[in-house]
């Protein structure tokens, strides 16, 4: 059982391009949401998903997109990526939205 | 809208020494509040929730909803509990928000 898996944990991007950080779970949860983890503004929810093919925005969703096409996997897309993207980014899973199961983190750089 | 607010960024303690993490939330209907913790190169995880009323790792914190509060204690600080520690809000019908954080290192 290996939770909530996120991949990669490093990448550096150059400002405009694109990428997908990948996120998957294998508890069968139903919730699943991305935050971002910035110095002195703590977790900030960015896209969450209630089930498979719903989707919601969270506090800050511009740049990103998200699709939930199976319970598991629940990868966030940055369209052209840019310098304030740079950050620790976190995938988390629940039966609840209060008990929230954290992957490792992806930490990513935009130059 | 709903807010938490951890006034301090830093907390430093010597080991043994009590140790209160403060946090503040503005809502206004009926919350249900968490402590999160993140040690070094660990996962970000679930400390304790209000509605448990449990005693995790020696840590308590009780709900105030007269000051809105939910500040995290532990009478005798051990250097283990060196770590980052969010404060969480859960409105009703609504998403996890989280507070800005607080680094607490127990010194020996």
């Amino acid at each position: 059982n290996a939770g909530v898996t996120q991949t990669p944990k490093f990448q550096v991007l150059k400002t405009g391009q694109s990428m997908t950080l990948q996120c998957a779970q294998d508890m069968n949860h139903e919730y699943m949401s991305w935050y971002r983890q910035d110095p002195g503004m703590g977790l900030r929810l960015i896209h969450y998903s209630v089930g498979a093919g719903i989707t919601d925005q969270g506090e800050v969703p511009n740049g990103y997109n998200v699709s939930r096409s199976t319970t598991e996997d629940f990868p966030l897309r940055l369209l052209s990526a840019a310098p304030s993207q740079t950050s620790v980014y976190f995938c988390a899973s629940s039966w609840d939205t209060g008990e929230l199961f954290f992957g490792e983190g992806s930490r990513l750089t935009v130059l | 809208a709903q807010r938490v607010t951890q006034p301090e960024k830093l907390l430093s303690v010597f080991k043994g020494a009590p140790v209160e993490l403060k946090c503040n939330y503005s809502y206004s209907g009926s919350p249900e509040l968490f402590w999160y913790v993140q040690y070094s190169r660990q996962r970000l995880q679930l400390l304790l929730r209000h509605i448990s009323r449990e005693s995790i790792k020696g840590f308590t914190a009780d709900l105030n909803k007269g000051e809105t509060s939910f500040h995290l204690k532990k009478p005798f600080a051990q250097e283990e509990d060196s770590a980052m520690y969010y404060c969480a809000l859960l409105p009703s019908g609504s998403r996890l928000t989280f507070g800005e954080g607080t680094q607490l290192t127990v010194n020996p």
